[in-house]
C-alpha cells in the first residue's frame, strides 16, 4: 500500500492564481481531512469528509473548496491564492469517522508559497 | 467549543532528564485524546492514544478529566526524542481531529 499520497510536493503561485492540491489514499478509509501547518499555530483543520459525497468545514475553511467524489480522492482547491495561504498542507485519512480512537495517517505534505 | 492548548512552543532538556509536555483541552463530551509526533523530514505519526493506556518509546500520558489535561511524560529523555509533538482531541460526534499548537522537544547531549 502507498498509504496517503499528496501531489505536488512543492508549489509556487502568484496572488490570484488557482490550483488544486491532490490527495489520495489506498486504504479504503472513510474519513479524510486537510490541515495547514503554520509556525506557532500548529495544525489547523481546513475541511474534512466522513465519506464519499460528504464534506464539512473545519476551523479555517475560507478560501478553500473540497469535494469527495470517490473514497480514494480528496482534492483541495484554492480558488484565488493569497499570500496568507502560504503554508504546508497535510492530508490525512482514517478508517472511520466514528470508530473509537482510530489512528489518522498523514501524507508527506505540500509546501505552498504564494507570492 | 473543542480546543487543545499546548502552552510551550519549545522545551529543551538534557539527555537523561525527565520530560513533560503539557496539553490541556476543552471539550463538552467524553474526550478522545492522542499524541502525534513529527520527526525531522518525516510524516506526522501517532505516538499514543489515551484509550490504550500504553507506553510507546518510553512515553506515557494520563488523561486527567478534573484538570482537563493529557500531559506527555518520559522519565529519561533520549536525543532521538527530539521532534515536534502535537496533542490532539477527537470529537466523538463528528470524528474530526483538532490539534494543539505543537511543542518542539529538543534533547541536548
Amino acid at each position: 500500500n502507498a498509504g496517503v499520497t499528496q501531489t505536488p510536493k512543492f508549489q509556487v503561485l502568484k496572488t490570484g492564481q488557482s490550483m488544486t492540491l491532490q490527495c489520495a489514499q489506498d486504504m479504503n478509509h472513510e474519513y479524510m481531512s486537510w490541515y495547514r501547518q503554520d509556525p506557532g499555530m500548529g495544525l489547523r483543520l481546513i475541511h474534512y469528509s466522513v465519506g464519499a459525497g460528504i464534506t464539512d468545514q473545519g476551523e479555517v475553511p475560507n478560501g478553500y473548496n473540497v469535494s469527495r467524489s470517490t473514497t480514494e480522492d480528496f482534492p483541495l482547491r484554492l480558488l484565488s491564492a493569497a499570500p496568507s495561504q502560504t503554508s504546508v498542507y497535510f492530508c490525512a485519512s482514517s478508517y472511520s469517522a466514528l470508530a473509537v480512537a482510530h489512528e489518522q495517517f498523514f501524507g508527506p505534505g505540500t509546501r505552498l508559497t504564494v507570492l | 467549543a473543542q480546543r487543545v492548548t499546548q502552552p510551550e512552543k519549545l522545551l529543551s532538556v538534557f539527555k537523561g532528564a525527565p520530560v513533560e509536555l503539557k496539553c490541556n483541552y476543552s471539550y463538552s463530551g467524553s474526550p478522545e485524546l492522542f499524541w502525534y509526533v513529527q520527526y525531522s523530514r518525516q510524516r506526522l505519526q501517532l505516538l499514543l492514544r489515551h484509550i490504550s493506556r500504553e507506553s510507546i518509546k518510553g512515553f506515557t500520558a494520563d488523561l486527567n478529566k478534573g484538570e482537563t489535561s493529557f500531559h506527555l511524560k518520559k522519565p529519561f529523555a533520549q536525543e532521538e526524542d527530539s521532534a515536534m509533538y502535537y496533542c490532539a482531541l477527537r470529537s466523538s460526534n463528528t470524528g474530526k481531529l483538532i490539534f494543539g499548537q505543537g511543542t518542539t522537544l529538543q534533547v541536548k547531549p
